[in-house]
């Protein structure tokens, strides 16, 4: 069990480009959930797999934004034409059906992203 | 909505003092509740958590019981240690735990 590992930790880019963040979770996990924390703040929930359906979506997902997990596996979230206020961090989670750990999240240490 | 709401912080205690850190929520249904902690540079991790009402959770000293009377959760530690100095979200989950809701979170430093 090698944790749920995000990458990169850090990301500056520019207002207007394109960003893209993978999260690998832990291998066994069939639930994947991407949430956005900006300071002083709890993390807010943006969206939700399980296996590689995503079931669902937070209204703080605008179009800009999208998610895949192909295979189940990995998840990528790809962010278009970055905003200034898209400036947070991004946390990725995972967890499994299974009864001991049913409901508990397992988080990666997050993507880092700066918007000039 | 669903929503939870906890005390703001930062809160400041010596080593050995009693910790209560509240929070309370507003939920349809029946959901878990949750405490995470988020230790200085390193990811939020779960501390307990308790399913049902008047369940205790417990683990590491802490402990909160899911009040459903008062829709509240609060945190307890009876003698807190400087290694406990961390961010504490308090959480809940709806039945199925399809979504988890977080609370702002309530910073806590312990001085020596």
């Amino acid at each position: 069990d090698t944790g749920v590992s995000q990458d990169p930790r850090h990301k500056i880019t520019k207002r207007g480009q394109n960003v893209t963040f993978r999260c690998d979770p832990i291998s066994e996990h069939n639930r994947l959930y991407w949430y956005r924390q900006t300071l002083g703040q709890g993390p807010e929930f943006l969206t939700y797999f399980q296996n590689e359906a995503q079931l669902e979506k937070s209204r703080l997902l605008s179009d800009r934004f999208s998610a895949e997990r192909p295979k189940g596996s990995f998840s990528t979230l790809e962010i278009q034409r970055t905003e200034q206020g898209d400036s947070a961090m991004y946390l990725c989670a995972s967890s499994s059906l299974t009864a001991e750990s049913f409901e508990k999240l397992f988080f990666g240490s997050g993507t880092q992203l700066s918007v000039l | 909505g669903n929503s939870v709401t906890q005390m703001e912080g930062p809160v400041t205690l010596s080593e050995e003092a009693f910790l209560t850190i509240n929070c309370t929520y507003t939920a349809t249904g029946y959901p878990s509740l949750f405490w995470y902690v988020q230790y200085p540079g390193e990811g939020l991790q779960l501390l307990l958590k308790a399913t049902k009402a008047d369940d205790k959770g417990s683990n590491k000293g802490f402990e909160a019981t899911y009040r459903k009377e008062t829709t509240s959760f609060h945190l307890e530690k009876g003698s807190v240690q400087v290694s406990d100095s961390a961010v504490y979200f308090c959480a809940l989950s709806r039945a199925g735990g399809f979504k988890t809701i977080f609370g702002a979170g309530t910073r806590l430093f312990v001085k020596a």
